[in-house]
């Protein structure tokens, strides 16, 4: 079993509104990945969680939150979002493992949420 | 992170086999090589991955020359449900977490 599951499919949020959105795996990865991508455009990573701690952010505003409550969920909040941040958000997980490996760790995507910042 | 280049787009027919061609000119010794799969407002699916010589599976063949400078995926017998994007990567082997950087990709369009 390789899923990545994300809820809701479908996002349309006011500038003022705070929403969240949500991944799962049960996959007992222990890394998991926030991706953004803008359409006809590759997906650009914006956190990386690795054994439940924020391991890379790369330079995302503040108004997107993630959170990482256990080692089968991560969250994305978001807060007083630009309608420049309507896009595609797509979550991933990994095997993760601390110890050093001789495979990559390949990443599993999620189907993704379509957002829409009016 | 080592550099890919890929055709931006190709066309096929159906029932034909694809091949598409991804350069890596910079690979590193620990670097594998990994192809994915987007269709149109879905995340990216993994289809295959290798380090030298050939790898198959039940949807593609990946041949990786000597050299390890470029990869081609191959697709047998492809059908319309095959118009996609598809992302060559060079990924380092590590059981740790690690960024992956998309290229541009190559958007295939299968015709009837």
């Amino acid at each position: 079993d390789t899923e990545v599951t994300q809820t809701p499919k479908h996002l349309v949020m006011g500038m003022t509104n705070k929403k969240s959105l949500k991944c799962e795996q049960h996959m007992g990865h222990r890394a998991m990945y926030w991706y953004k991508q803008k359409a006809k455009k590759p997906p650009e990573l914006m956190f990386v969680y690795s054994y439940e701690k924020l391991s890379i952010n790369e330079s995302v505003p503040s108004r997107f939150s993630p959170e990482c409550p256990n080692s089968s969920l991560l969250n994305l909040h978001l807060h007083a979002l630009q309608p420049e941040d309507s896009a595609l958000y797509l979550c991933a997980s990994s095997q993760g493992s601390k110890r050093p490996g001789r495979r990559p760790d390949t990443q599993y995507f999620g189907p993704g949420t379509r957002l829409t910042v009016l | 992170l080592a550099k890919t280049t890929q055709p931006i787009s190709m066309d096929s027919y159906e029932g034909q086999e694809v091949n598409i061609t991804c350069s890596h000119n910079n690979i590193a010794t620990n670097d594998y090589i990994t192809w994915y799969q987007q269709f149109p407002s879905q995340g990216p699916r993994f289809i295959i991955q290798g380090y030298k010589t050939k790898v198959t599976n039940e949807v593609a063949s990946l041949f990786i020359p000597a050299d390890r400078k470029s990869s081609t995926l191959s697709l047998p017998r492809v059908s319309l449900s095959d118009t996609a994007v598809y992302y060559c990567l060079v990924v380092p082997f590590s059981g740790s977490a690690r960024q992956l950087t998309f290229g541009s990709g190559t958007q295939l369009t299968v015709l009837p």
